[in-house]
């Protein structure tokens, strides 16, 4: 049980365009859904938090208006990197909960490389 | 974000042996922590947690170590195997519900 299902896996955009990710919980309800990024050879960084319904919490430096969240259901929370460029490029995780303080179900991830 | 874990070590085992990973947090207020396993190109997986008013939990094959006074963790795996090999996180849960990962440990297991 506690699937978190993402997709892409993989994505290479241009530079200037959005790619659009998305993260499912496919056998329960997350009321929370994080993501984190991740570059080689470092931890996950907790970009932003997002409960069903209301506006995502970025993490201090993360531009709200560069990674769009949006959590409209229980079980999909999507992540839009808008206008895209390399140094965007990245491991972008999300990861889910039920329930708080209860452990975060991770999706695979998906590689974006921006060229 | 939180500081959990100052940098990231690399440790190294024979197959069969006792692995002992450790993690430091920062936030004292931190109420639950989750060891995770990444392997390359994957997402972390879910190893064992441990609540603030726990100071020892066992899995399979695994222990987790919490002391509150000096903010410390560990991570210990009996029998270390070579899928045992990857990196290891561990997280803190702090304010808010949000989890923040500390900066992990590469585990080698040599067979």
């Amino acid at each position: 049980g506690a699937v978190v299902s993402q997709h892409p896996s993989r994505v290479i955009c241009k530079s200037g365009t959005s790619v659009k990710i998305e993260c499912r919980s496919l056998d329960f309800q997350a009321t929370t859904m994080f993501w984190y990024r991740q570059f080689p050879k470092q931890s996950l960084m907790l970009m932003a938090t997002s409960n069903e319904g209301s506006k995502a919490t970025y993490e201090q430096g993360v531009e709200k208006d560069k990674f769009l969240i949006n959590h409209a259901s229980l079980t999909l929370s999507t992540l839009t990197v808008t206008s895209a460029h390399p140094e965007d490029s990245s491991f972008y995780i999300c990861s889910a909960t039920g329930t708080p303080s209860s452990p975060l179900h991770f999706g695979n991830g998906t590689r974006l490389t921006v060229t | 974000g939180e500081n959990v874990g100052l940098h990231l070590p690399t440790l190294s085992v024979q197959e069969g042996d006792n692995s002992i990973i450790n993690c430091a947090y920062s936030n004292s207020a931190s109420d639950y922590f989750i060891w995770y396993k990444q392997e390359s190109g994957k997402g972390p997986q879910f190893i064992i947690d441990i609540r603030s008013n726990m100071d020892k939990r066992q899995g399979q094959r695994v222990t987790v170590l919490l002391n509150k006074t000096v903010k410390h963790l560990s991570l210990q795996i009996a029998a270390t195997q070579p899928g045992d090999s990857a990196v290891y996180f561990c997280a803190e849960n702090s304010n808010f519900n949000k989890f923040y990962f500390g900066s992990g440990t590469k585990l080698n297991v040599k067979p």
